[in-house]
């Protein structure tokens, strides 16, 4: 199985500041066939179910706000939230769908400092 | 985008079957496929299997001698069967649409494991 990585449990940022949250896979889920990251970003709030924020490492969802982006290749990738607002604090997992089983990081809390 | 509903017992006795069901709204289960997403307490999401409305099936290989996704077309409903169950099979369980990418999910449902 490819293990994902989120080196931090949690990070506490200041409303208005930038929050990074990074995600480390043990295998590269870049594709040479068509040249794609299988790799997805998803929040998760207290009481609601997961929401898939970001896929294809960089794409955002439908109705995803336009702070959140996705970047990274091969093996690295970041979720960045370029200003912090009240309601982003959540939980945040990045996924590899690259193969099977596809698996999930063990998540990053994002906190207001 | 649909909505997604686990139910079931929410809890089980060491050996025997855990069974939940996941009903949709809002839109047919014969378009797409439909999974089973799990976590420990403490722990991470881990992938359990998916269905497609035709039946076609894929489990985690951790788990396959032991999971069943089943699906009632006519009901708007799929279903979770895991066998043998032991304290490690303690999580809150989520259904969600999608095969790979999971693009709408039920709240999720907590399940114990205890005698």
């Amino acid at each position: 199985d490819i293990v994902m990585t989120q080196p931090s449990d949690s990070l506490a940022v200041s409303l208005g500041e930038r929050a990074t949250i990074n995600c480390k896979s043990s295998r590269s889920v870049l594709s040479i066939s068509n040249n794609k990251n299988y790799l997805a970003w998803y929040q998760h709030k207290p009481g609601q179910p997961p929401k898939l924020l970001i896929y294809w490492a960089s794409t955002r969802e439908s109705g995803v706000p336009d702070r959140f982006s996705g970047s990274g290749s091969g093996t690295d990738f970041t979720l960045t939230i370029s200003s912090l607002q009240a309601e982003d604090v959540a939980v945040y997992y990045c996924q590899q769908y690259y193969s099977i089983p596809g698996t999930f990081g063990q998540g990053t809390r994002v906190e207001i400092k | 985008q649909v909505q997604l509903q686990e139910s079931g017992p929410g809890l089980v006795k060491p050996s025997e079957t855990l069974s939940l069901s996941c009903t949709v709204s809002g839109g047919s289960i014969n378009r797409y496929y439909w999974t089973w997403i799990r976590q420990p307490p403490g722990k991470g999401l881990e992938w359990i299997g998916y269905i497609y409305a035709s039946g076609s099936t894929d489990y985690n290989p951790s788990l396959k001698t032991r999971v069943t996704i089943s699906v009632d077309t006519s009901k708007n409903q799929f279903s979770l069967r895991l066998n043998s169950v032991t304290a490690a099979d303690t999580a809150v369980y989520y259904c969600a649409r999608g095969q790979w990418l999971f693009e709408d999910w039920g709240r999720g449902t907590l399940v114990t494991v205890s005698s």
